[in-house]
């Protein structure tokens, strides 16, 4: 039972261009939500999160949306960079525990 | 200030060993979870732990698998006999508080079972 899912295993884009990144969750009880990326042989590192009492949060290139009536986030890089290539991995926490739950992952691959 | 430190990196055991996995969270962090990530799969929550006590081990196999975070020293998790399909690799993090806030990863240790 995947509460979180990234349906996409992996995204091209060209360089310059935006990358868009997607994430569902069936959990209603999720009220906190990160974008981690990852890496090969590397450790998972923080991007960005949101809150579910906002839509929206932006930092630098980086802004993720929040649509809780379709339980639906993303992420949006722009312009994207050949150094953005890695694994883009969604979390979510819920209001009574403090683990996160992860999706699969998407590989972004940017060209230059 | 040093992030969350994993040890070892890479860990090769025959099957029936014991494999123990390090972990020291990042300064002033006090909640460690560890999680683990199979081939091509996202990770997995496997416990939560506080010093001296568990918290949460709804993750964790009901056999061979152990965590602990002692008073002094890093956090240890713990496979006993292990098998092929303990093969993966294992995320080690530390957050300061709970809630709301993103948890640090370390570099994970991959565990290869021959």
């Amino acid at each position: 039972d995947q509460q979180v899912k990234q349906n996409s295993p992996s995204l091209s884009v060209q360089e310059g261009r935006i990358s868009i990144l997607n994430c569902d969750y069936t959990n209603s009880m999720f009220d906190y939500f990160l974008w981690y990326k990852k890496y090969p042989a590397e450790g998972p590192t923080f991007l960005i999160s949101i809150s579910s009492i906002k839509d929206k949060n932006e930092d630098g290139r980086f802004t993720v949306f929040l649509n809780k009536s379709a339980k639906h986030l993303s992420l949006h890089i722009v312009p994207s960079q050949p150094g953005d290539s890695a694994v883009y991995f969604c979390a979510a926490q819920n209001n009574a525990g403090n683990m996160l739950t992860f999706g699969g992952g998407t590989r972004l691959m940017v060209k230059p | 200030n040093a992030g969350v430190m994993q040890n070892p990196r890479h860990l090769v055991r025959r099957r029936g060993q014991e494999a123990r996995l390090r972990c020291s969270p990042m300064k002033g962090h006090s909640h460690v979870y560890w999680y683990r990530q199979l081939p091509e799969e996202g990770l997995k929550f496997m416990v939560y732990l506080q010093k001296e006590n568990i918290i949460d081990e709804s993750g964790m196999p009901k056999e061979r698998f152990s965590a602990e975070f002692p008073k002094e020293g890093p956090s240890i998790l713990r496979i006993q006999q292990v098998v092929r399909g303990d093969s993966a690799a294992y995320f080690c993090a530390s957050s300061p508080i709970t809630r709301n806030t993103e948890a640090f990863f370390g570099q994970g240790t991959r565990l290869t079972v021959v």
